[in-house]
């Protein structure tokens, strides 16, 4: 099974300001990997998603993340945050061979005005 | 489309005592999964249904925790009996099959065992 690191636990940022939150996972062949946002009270939404192809994933809500197989990252990135971007952010990660998600711990993004 | 339905939504209990989740996928998904999501943690898979046969229960406390999901649609989620350990939020998720099709995530059970 795959072991996912959310390197942030908490992460605040004004708003309009830019974000980055870093994940990195233990290597592997094959991997998707995915960003995965909950907000209070919420299940989880999907955001984004790498399966193949192009490196730089965007997705919902202005969110992006570079896949980068060298250094096994998967970081998310917003250039631009709004108060409703706070929420807890889940990265997830799948290996090729039985497609279970492994998630990360979290990193809570608090968006102050 | 109607999302990933899960009752209750909170529920308090006592431990030893026993408790109860249902959940009703989006229609159409022949994969459903509970997660157990302790505060401050990521969901941890605790068993994975394909229809109504179980794909994977390797994380699944077999000694108090029980699944069914019958008729390949419903299912519920058992603990009997509660610790207080198993605090926590209890996630259902469905997807179209088993691979990396995206899993859609109902709204949580919060338990609380005091």
């Amino acid at each position: 099974a795959q072991s996912v690191t959310q390197l942030d636990s908490q992460v605040p940022v004004f708003e309009e300001a830019p974000v980055e939150l870093r994940c990195n996972y233990s290597s592997s062949v094959s991997v998707y990997l995915f960003w995965y946002v909950q907000y209070p009270n919420q299940g989880l939404q999907l955001l984004l998603k790498y399966l193949s192809g192009s490196t730089l994933v965007k997705g919902i809500n202005g969110f992006e993340a570079e896949f980068n197989k060298s250094q096994t990252s998967f970081h998310l990135r917003k250039p631009s945050v709004h108060i409703s971007d706070t929420a807890e952010y889940f990265c997830a990660v799948s290996d090729g061979d039985d497609y279970k998600l492994s998630f990360g711990a979290g990193t809570t993004v608090t968006v102050r005005a | 489309e109607a999302g990933v339905a899960q009752s209750p939504r909170y529920k308090i209990i006592e431990k030893r005592q026993s408790v109860a989740f249902w959940c009703n996928p989006i229609s159409g998904h022949a994969t459903l999964y509970w997660y157990q999501q302790i505060l401050g943690q990521g969901p941890k898979l605790l068993i994975q249904f394909q229809n109504n046969g179980v794909v994977d229960d390797s994380q699944l406390p077999k000694d108090r925790f029980s699944a069914e999901r019958l008729k390949g649609v419903d299912s519920t989620l058992k603990i009997q009996p509660a610790k207080l350990e198993d605090s926590a939020v209890y996630l259902c998720a469905s997807s179209f099959s088993g691979n990396y099709n995206e899993q859609f995530f109902g709204p949580g059970t919060r338990l609380t065992v005091l």
